[in-house]
């Protein structure tokens, strides 16, 4: 089946600083790829999304790259504000039809120091 | 409208009640769901809805009992839940099943049984 899997967290950054969160997959097909954020006590907010291999989702300085020679789409960011503070699930669509499922990975929390 | 919204945002219910959440969304999306999240965990999908018809049915308890009255509009009736159900309860919505585009989230109900 389906999974993704994230690195273990939580991660603790200073505000400016570099950000990379792991993630890889295991699908069958061609799934689309996506991060989500979640807030504090909000819901979940899709950050970016790629639905093709080199594709590179972007939005609000966040990236992502579709690796499909490495089953990865690791998220980064160049330098991190406190705003960012937050979860972020890794997570994928594939196509199967009408039982198609959005597969989350465990999710990592983020915090950021001023 | 790019929104999905849920109501209420808060609910405290006890174990004999019987108290019903309610998603509505404008998009034209014809697949809708339910999502049960307990605390630092990924999101769990309960059902899912397409064409107005349920065609995914998690092995959820018959206490959790799921409604679409039309395309803009998903319920979900609650009746002698266990303070184990107590957890964010999201909808979403998206284009069709099996999208590539992923969902859209609604900002959740945050249930507590007592």
């Amino acid at each position: 089946g389906n999974s993704v899997t994230q690195m273990e967290g939580p991660v603790t950054l200073s505000e400016e600083a570099f950000l990379t969160i792991n993630c890889t997959y295991t699908a069958t097909g061609y799934p689309s790829l996506f991060w989500y954020v979640q807030y504090p006590g909000e819901g979940l907010q899709l950050l970016l999304k790629a639905t093709k291999a080199d594709d590179k989702g972007s939005n609000k300085g966040f990236e992502a790259t579709y690796r499909k020679e490495t089953t990865s789409f690791h998220l980064e960011k160049g330098s991190v504000q406190v705003s960012d503070s937050a979860v972020y699930f890794c997570a994928l669509s594939a196509p199967t039809g009408a039982n198609s499922k959005l597969t989350f990975g465990k999710g990592i929390t983020l915090s950021v120091r001023p | 409208d790019t929104e999905v919204t849920q109501t209420p945002k808060h609910l405290v219910m006890g174990m004999t009640n019987k108290k019903s959440l309610k998603c509505e969304q404008h998009m034209g999306h014809r697949a809708m769901y339910w999502y049960k999240q307990k605390a630092k965990k990924p999101p769990e999908l309960m059902f899912v809805y397409s064409y107005e018809k349920l065609s995914i049915n998690e092995s959820v308890p018959s206490r959790f009992s799921p409604e679409c009255p039309n395309s803009s509009l998903l319920n979900l009736h609650l009746h002698a839940l266990q303070p184990e159900d107590s957890a964010l309860y999201l909808c979403a919505s998206s284009q069709e099943t099996g999208t590539l585009w992923g969902y859209t989230f609604g900002s959740g109900t945050r249930l507590t049984v007592v």
